[in-house]
């Protein structure tokens, strides 16, 4: 979508190191939210942010944080990548609650080696 | 939390014949059942959704029902065309808040010409 866009959108990193994906929306949009999505799994949620500065934990946010210092950037930092963590990642939004769906982004592809 | 049960995982049919894929889920309170369909290499995009007040949503090719009392959901597709071979993701809002969805596991969705 247009109006999401994720960085980067590839990404290979080694184990142990800091990774930041970044998620930025031209929507004004005030929920957004970080999935990831495994074979198998679906996607399952990581973090979500309900406005500027306030965020919470979704089902696997072990070893993620977030952080949202303005309505449209939502950023997802991997502390220290594991393999486990290797994945597509995605993001969403949504205006002011679930009446339109989400949209997502295109997502990104993080390999930790 | 909430719990999606999604089946089948794959799906193969004749082009020009029916698919049907069905979710079930486990928080009577849900209220929201959108369907999203994946292409390869892009972000899921809303087809489709329903509230729990309405038993069937129609759009074109596509539609949705929901059975509140067996808590589960179906997508149906009609008339089925090359361009519908996807994934396809059920969801439904989570029991921690309307904001949030909880995904199926996905059904693989290929249509045979």
């Amino acid at each position: 979508d247009a109006g999401i866009t994720q960085s980067p959108r590839h990404k290979v990193t080694e184990t142990g190191t800091p990774v930041t994906l970044r998620c930025h929306q031209t929507e004004n949009h005030r929920y957004m939210y970080w999935y990831r999505q495994d074979p198998g799994h679906g996607l399952r949620l990581i973090h979500y942010s309900y406005g500027v500065k306030d965020t919470d934990k979704g089902e696997v946010s072990d070893g993620y944080s977030v952080s949202r210092s303005k309505t449209e950037d939502f950023l997802l930092t991997l502390e220290s990548a594991t393999s486990s963590q290797t994945s597509v990642y995605f993001c969403a939004t949504t205006p002011t609650g679930l009446d339109y769906g989400y949209t997502f982004g295109s997502g990104t592809r993080l390999t930790v080696v | 939390g909430e719990n999606v049960e999604q089946h089948p995982s794959t799906l193969s049919v004749q082009e020009g014949d029916s698919a049907v894929i069905k979710c079930t889920y486990s928080d009577s309170a849900s209220n929201y059942f959108p369907w999203y369909k994946q292409e390869l290499g892009k972000g899921p995009q809303l087809i489709i959704d329903i509230r729990s007040n309405v038993g069937e949503k129609k759009d074109q090719r596509i539609a949705v029902t929901l059975n509140k009392t067996a808590k589960h959901f179906s997508l149906h597709i009609t008339e089925t065309q090359p361009e519908d071979s996807a994934v396809y993701f059920c969801a439904a809002t989570s029991n921690f808040g309307n904001e949030k969805l909880t995904f199926g596991t996905g059904t693989r969705l290929t249509i045979i010409p």
